[in-house]
């Protein structure tokens, strides 16, 4: 079957760095996308990987890492606005979005 | 770019009434457009893949005769809930991709439309 984990939950302090791991088990392969999801919102595009290695956009990076089915989402400098739920989402052969649940991330002043 | 839009936002229904929803894509075409729903607290969940033309192909326990999809354009899809009862209150999304040489692949989502089934 197709799988994908993340954390349920995390906390992190703000002006710190977070890091959300996912991990993926599907059939097929044909990018790794992050999202930023606010409460009562639809999700927003965050990042795409589809090949291996670190892609970085402004505060946020993301990383990709196929052989092992692997992903983070690293947010740096952070600020209260960044407490949401962060989706990661596969896409398989035939170019269907598998998600995650979401990993909510709490911002602590 | 690649903007799209929703409409209406919320609804508020009574049992056994139909809801449409409307889903834009308001500057690229979309061949492609997706319906989610999301429970609260839930992470998304695909109903229906709708192409352009074509019938709208659902994923395994949505029910096409209650949940139908109609994609007459290639910027407009719509999503009508026939016969609401209060379970099918929840939050729908829709989602259309966009394949172009700078964002192969990449969906963008509509704001989503709160409906209550009262």
């Amino acid at each position: 079957g197709q799988n994908i984990d993340q954390p349920t939950e995390m906390t992190a302090t703000e002006g710190a760095i977070v890091q959300i791991n996912c991990t993926y088990q599907t059939s097929g392969f044909n990018g790794l996308f992050w999202y930023q999801q606010h409460a009562g919102e639809a999700p927003t595009f965050l990042s795409y990987n589809v090949l291996d290695g670190l892609e970085e956009k402004g505060r946020f990076s993301s990383f990709l890492s196929r052989s092992k089915g692997y992903s983070y989402l690293l947010l740096k400098e952070l600020q209260m606005k960044d407490s949401a739920s962060y989706l990661c989402a596969v896409m398989d052969s035939n170019y269907q979005l598998i998600w995650g649940a979401g990993t909510k991330l709490i911002i602590k002043p | 770019g690649a903007v799209v839009s929703q409409h209406p936002s919320w609804v508020i229904c009574k049992s056994g009434t139909s809801v449409k929803i409307e889903c834009r894509s308001l500057d690229f075409q979309a061949t492609t457009m997706f319906w989610y729903r999301q429970f609260p607290k839930q992470s998304l969940m695909l109903m229906a893949t709708s192409n352009e033309g074509s019938k709208a192909t659902y994923e395994q326990g949505v029910e096409k005769d209650k949940f139908l999809i109609n994609h007459a354009s290639l910027t407009l899809s719509t999503l009508t809930v026939t016969s609401a009862h209060p379970e099918d209150s929840s939050f729908y999304i829709c989602s259309a991709r966009v394949s172009d040489r700078e964002r192969v692949n990449e969906q963008f989502f509509g704001p989503g439309t709160r409906l209550t089934v009262l």
